[in-house]
């Protein structure tokens, strides 16, 4: 298949880290991106990392590509309550450049 | 750099009309721009890629005389949703891909109200 998963949900105290997981199945991905959603608005790219990236790291966010196991994180340091939003990861297979994107994480940070 | 203006932000329409949405990439030359939407609480969904010049690639499942897109411009994409119904009522959100990278930068999105 060419399933994005994500978990729905994640509930973090202000100033801790979170941790957003997603998992792949197309191995020929290229690029793997972290997008960010507030309410009624559009996407905001956060980040992205290439295939044959370990990690990368932009101030307070740290991505983490596993790519043995199709699995990608985002840790967010320090979480503020404008951080909450909902986050996608998406895709990018190497033909072509369609995103496939997960169904997205509610992030909620409670103060 | 890369910002992409979508209008309108909120529409709201009566059944049987049509509605265009504009999708501009202000400050960089768009080759590929993209058309998604997206379903409260759920993910957004591809629903054609469009070309400069070209016809736009529709999804599996997306009505090419539903919804009438437009690529005339290396900045300017439509959307046109035909003889609107309440079932097409959605967020509708476009992004556009610059050449020199590998990324889509997105617009603000349109939320369609069809009464």
């Amino acid at each position: 298949g060419e399933d994005v998963e994500q978990s729905l949900f994640l509930s973090v105290r202000e100033g801790d880290s979170s941790v957003i997981n997603c998992t792949y199945t197309d191995s020929s991905s290229t690029y793997l991106y972290w997008y960010k959603q507030e309410p009624g608005a559009g996407l905001q790219l956060l980040t992205y990392i290439f295939s044959n990236m370990d990690m990368k790291q932009d101030q307070r966010l740290t991505v983490l590509l596993n790519k043995k196991d199709k699995h990608l994180s985002l840790r967010i340091a320090d979480t503020q309550t404008g951080d909450s939003a909902i986050y996608f990861c998406a895709e990018r297979k190497a033909a072509g450049n369609k995103l496939t994107f997960g169904g997205g994480t509610r992030v909620l940070v409670k103060p | 750099g890369a910002v992409v203006s979508q209008h309108p932000s909120w529409v709201i329409c009566k059944s049987g009309t049509s509605v265009k949405i504009e999708c501009r990439s202000l400050d960089f030359q768009a080759t590929t721009m993209f058309w998604y939407r997206q379903f409260p609480k759920q993910s957004l969904m591809l629903m054609a890629t469009s070309n400069e010049g070209s016809k736009a690639t529709y999804e599996q499942g997306v009505e090419k005389d539903k919804f009438l897109i437009n690529h005339a411009s290396l900045t300017l994409s439509t959307l046109t949703v035909t003889s609107a119904h309440p079932e097409d009522s959605s967020f509708y959100i476009c992004s556009a891909g610059r050449q020199v990278e590998d990324i889509q930068y997105f617009g603000a999105g349109t939320r369609l109200s069809v009464l």
